[in-house]
């Protein structure tokens, strides 16, 4: 019963480096999204995607990429890590669209850039 | 109120003791409101989805109410225990839909 499941766990980067966070889930949810946490403030929505194909931007969506070719990837890129990006990445999904649907979330990717 | 907010942010209860916190939001334009437990190192896992005014809902020791004309929905811990240890989250469709905004979370900590 894996769920959401987000690679890597931890990762270091030097400014300007690239990469690309993974999420996967395999219960066929139709809407996945991606938050950042950050001291003292809440979860906040960087990208999210309510079905393939189709992607929208969240509160703070600079300097992320996303795409989903696929009902169960939803991929997080950094084109050129900042040291603002240092976070600790959350993927969620939920079974359909709507306001009460709650979420289902992975286990978090810390990412710390120098 | 235009976004969410928790009080208090943090909180210490003696093991065995019971508990509330409150979640306050915009009462104009309801849609819904979330509630999720995050344990350290963990992820945040949902708890309640509250829909309706005089809505309560249980889940074992803890329980939730909802008052959509006010704006506020508490949180109950009845007998806390040391596995009740976590950050509780509140969060708000802001536009009626699937995107949550979530407040900063009120952290408990049991004292055993």
């Amino acid at each position: 019963n894996a769920g959401v499941t987000q690679t890597p766990k931890f990762q270091v980067l030097k400014t300007g480096q690239s990469m690309t966070l993974q999420c996967a889930q395999d219960m066929n949810h139709e809407y996945m999204s991606w938050y950042r946490q950050d001291p003292g403030m809440g979860l906040r929505l960087i990208h999210y995607s309510v079905g393939a194909g189709i992607t929208d931007q969240g509160e703070v969506p600079n300097g992320y990429n996303v795409s989903r070719s696929t009902t169960e990837d939803f991929p997080l890129r950094l084109l050129s890590a900042a040291p603002s990006q240092t976070s600790v990445y959350f993927c969620a999904s939920s079974p359909s669209m709507g306001p009460n649907q709650p979420q289902h979330f992975g286990d978090g990717t810390r990412l710390s850039i120098l | 109120i235009l976004n969410v907010e928790q009080s208090p942010q943090s909180l210490h209860v003696q093991e065995g003791d019971s508990t509330n916190f409150t979640c306050s939001f915009p009462s104009s334009n309801f849609y819904a409101l979330h509630w999720y437990r995050w344990e350290t190192a963990k992820s945040p896992e949902a708890l309640f989805v509250m829909t309706l005014n005089g809505d309560e809902k249980k889940k074992g020791r803890i329980s939730a109410t909802l008052n959509t004309k006010e704006g506020y929905s508490y949180l109950y811990i009845k007998g806390s225990q040391p596995e009740d240890s976590a950050t509780y989250l509140c969060a708000w469709p802001l536009f009626g839909n699937e995107k949550l905004t979530f407040g900063t979370g009120t952290r408990l900590t049991i004292i055993p």
